[in-house]
Formats: C-alpha cells, sequence, structure tokens
C-alpha cells in the first residue's frame, strides 16, 4: 500500500528565504506526482504535475524535482512571501493498468508560514 | 467562469440523520472525485467516478454513498451509518487523460 510523508509538519521562516518541502513515498511505481496549495478552509490549488519521467518542473519561484528511485520529491520555493503562507501537499497518482481512475494518495502536508 | 461548486459550505447533521452534498461541475470533466479531510491531515478517498452511472469505491467508502446521474454532478449522502461524519469534504474532477484534479472550496459538516 502506498503511503506518502511531508516532514517537517510544520515551517516557518522569515520573508526572502528559499526554503524546501519534503515528500517521500513508499511505493515507486507511480504515474505522477503533484504539489498542491490549500489555503485555511478552501480547496487545493495545483502547483505542479511532474510525470514519473521526469525530473523536474518550474513554475515561477516553484520548483519541483522528483527522484522515483529513493521516493523522494522536494518543492523549493525561492524568495519566499507572506502570501505563499498555506498548507502544501504532495499527492502521487498510484500506479498499475488498472489504476484508470487517476486515484490519488496524499501526504498529511506541510503548513508553512512565511513571517513579514 | 468555469469550475466546481461545492455547497452548502457549512452544514450540519443530527444523529441518526442522513445529509447530501453537492457538487457540479461545468468543466465538461469525465471523472469526479470525494475526499474527506480531517484537521491537520491530508485527503482519503471516498468515491469515484470516470464515467456517468458509474462509481467506484476509493479507500474509505463505509457510511457514504454516491450517484452520478449526470455528467456535471456527483452528490455524496453522509449515512447514518457514518459514525465520526465531522469533517471537511472536497470534491475534485479531471479530465479523462493525464491531467490535474480541480477541487472545489469544500464543506464542512459538524455533529449537532
Amino acid at each position: 500500500k502506498q503511503e506518502v510523508t511531508q516532514i517537517p509538519a510544520a515551517l516557518s521562516v522569515p520573508e526572502g528565504e528559499n526554503l524546501v518541502l519534503n515528500c517521500s513515498f513508499t511505493d515507486s511505481a507511480i504515474y505522477n506526482l503533484q504539489w498542491f496549495r490549500q489555503d485555511p478552509g478552501k480547496g487545493l490549488t495545483s502547483l505542479l504535475l511532474i510525470q514519473s519521467s521526469q525530473r523536474e518542473q518550474t513554475s515561477g519561484r516553484l520548483n519541483a524535482s522528483l527522484d522515483k528511485s529513493s521516493g523522494r520529491s522536494t518543492l523549493y520555493i525561492a524568495a519566499s512571501q507572506p502570501g505563499d503562507s498555506a498548507t502544501y501537499l504532495c499527492a502521487v497518482r498510484r500506479g498499475g493498468l488498472r489504476n484508470a481512475g487517476n486515484m490519488l494518495t496524499f501526504g498529511g502536508g506541510t503548513r508553512l508560514m512565511v513571517k513579514p | 467562469d468555469g469550475g466546481i461548486t461545492q455547497s452548502p459550505k457549512y452544514l450540519f447533521r443530527k444523529e441518526g440523520q442522513n445529509v447530501t452534498l453537492s457538487c457540479e461541475q461545468n468543466l465538461n470533466h469525465d471523472a469526479m472525485y470525494w475526499y474527506r479531510q480531517d484537521p491537520g491531515q491530508g485527503l482519503r478517498l471516498i468515491y469515484y467516478s470516470q464515467i456517468v452511472n458509474d462509481f467506484q469505491k476509493g479507500d474509505i467508502a463505509e457510511g457514504y454513498s454516491v450517484s452520478r446521474e449526470k455528467k456535471e454532478s456527483f452528490p455524496l449522502t453522509v449515512t447514518s451509518a457514518q459514525k465520526n461524519p465531522t469533517a471537511f469534504y472536497l470534491c475534485a474532477s479531471t479530465p479523462k487523460s493525464n491531467q490535474p484534479q480541480h477541487f472545489g472550496d469544500g464543506t464542512r459538516l459538524s455533529i449537532l
């Protein structure tokens, strides 16, 4: 059974700092990995999706990497801003031929606070 | 604007009562999903549907039921058999292809 873990559970940094969020998964047979942002009391917004054949994806100040063999992904946020404060979740799409349903397994999230 | 609408935003359930959460999307997506999120935790899959009139159980389907009579609608019923229904419920959709899931803003369910 796939398990996804995110460490740390919470992180507080001063504005302007570069930071890294970690995601690990137990089964390397994945189709892709997504990073989401969740604001308090809201749904999820997709930030980056990395296919299993890719090593990284970039969008603005965000860079996500994927190392399937070690079961790890990182989300790098450059020059953090107070507006980046949110919970960040990673999710892996389960592998296997029968998984045509795009089912995701989520980590517990990292709650980020960027202080002005 | 295309998107996913969940209603109501807040819902209260009495003991022994069934309640239904609404999820509507105008994105023309084939697949729809229901997730449950408990405080400080990730999302767990309740049910999903890849096509109209078809749906499958997720990891925690006990005490829940769904229907998919229309492409744009995927309501979730929390039955009295669900003994711990207090949670944040999120609906999502995706095209058939390998694309990111889009999420609604959620419904927070509490017990009276």
